[in-house]
C-alpha cells in the first residue's frame, strides 16, 4: 500500500524555536493535509494544499506541496506552549478516495 | 462552526458483541469516512462512503464491518462481532465536494473490546 515517510518522529524544544517536520513518499499526491491532534481528540486540520509548488500559511504555521509532488513540510515559528501535540501529514494520491496518513510527529515543548 | 460529532465517546464492549458507533457530518458534506487509530499509531482508512454506496474500502474493513446512512444526517459503523483488536479510536469524517477536498474530523469514539 501507499506509504507516508514522516519524519522526524518526535522533537523536543525549547518555546520560542521554530520547528520543521516534513512527509516523503514514492507515490504522487494532489492534495497534501497537515493535521494536529491532542491527545484523546480527533485531528484538527491545519493546513491544505491542493498544487504542486503551493506554500500557504496559518499565522505561525507555514506549509508547502513539493515540486515533484511526493513531499511536503510543515513550518512552525516561535513555537509556545499550546504548540504541542502530535502533528500528522495525510495525502491523497490521484484517483483515490482516501487519505494515506504519516506517523506522525510528537512535538514536545520545554518552557 | 460546524463540526463532525461522534457518539459515543466512550465504548466497553464484550468480545464477540456488535457495537455501532454513530457519526453527524457536517450538514452540506457529501462524502463520508470511517479512519480508526490503535493506540500510538498513525490514522488508517477504514472506509469511504458516497451517494448512499461505499466507494472505497481498505483490507481492515472485512465483513464483521458495514456502514449506513440510516437517515439524512446520522452515519453509522457497525462492527457485528468484536475481537480483542478491534480496540482503538475511530473517527468519522467528511468533506464537501469531493475525495480531494478537507476532510474534518470528529473527536472520536473509543472502542474498547475486553
Amino acid at each position: 500500500g501507499q506509504q507516508l515517510n514522516q519524519s522526524p518522529q518526535s522533537m523536543f524544544i525549547q518555546e520560542g524555536e521554530d520547528v520543521s517536520m516534513n512527509c516523503t513518499s514514492s507515490s504522487i499526491f494532489n492534495t497534501w493535509l497537515w493535521y494536529k491532534q491532542d491527545p484523546g481528540e480527533g485531528p484538527v486540520l491545519l493546513i491544505a494544499l491542493y498544487k504542486a509548488g503551493e506554500l500557504t500559511s496559518n499565522g505561525r504555521l507555514t506549509a508547502q506541496f513539493g515540486i515533484t509532488r511526493k513531499d511536503s513540510f510543515l513550518n512552525i515559528s516561535a513555537s509556545i506552549p499550546s504548540d504541542v501535540g502530535i502533528y500528522f501529514c495525510a495525502g491523497l494520491i490521484q484517483g483515490a478516495q482516501k487519505l494515506v496518513f504519516g506517523q506522525g510527529t510528537r512535538l514536545t515543548i520545554n518552557p | 462552526e460546524p463540526e463532525v460529532t461522534q457518539t459515543p465517546s466512550h465504548q466497553v464492549t464484550q468480545m464477540g458483541q456488535e457495537v455501532i458507533l454513530r457519526c453527524v457530518p457536517i450538514s452540506n458534506h457529501l462524502y463520508f469516512y470511517w479512519y480508526r487509530q490503535i493506540l500510538g499509531q498513525k490514522v488508517e482508512f477504514l472506509v469511504s462512503f458516497y451517494n448512499n454506496e461505499i466507494s472505497e474500502k481498505s483490507e481492515i474493513f472485512d465483513d464483521q464491518f458495514s456502514v449506513e446512512r440510516p437517515d439524512g444526517s446520522n452515519f453509522t459503523l457497525k462492527i457485528r462481532s468484536t475481537k480483542l483488536e478491534d480496540s482503538a479510536m475511530y473517527f468519522c469524517a467528511s468533506t464537501e465536494e469531493g475525495f480531494s477536498t478537507e476532510a474534518f474530523f470528529g473527536q472520536g469514539t473509543r472502542l474498547t473490546v475486553v
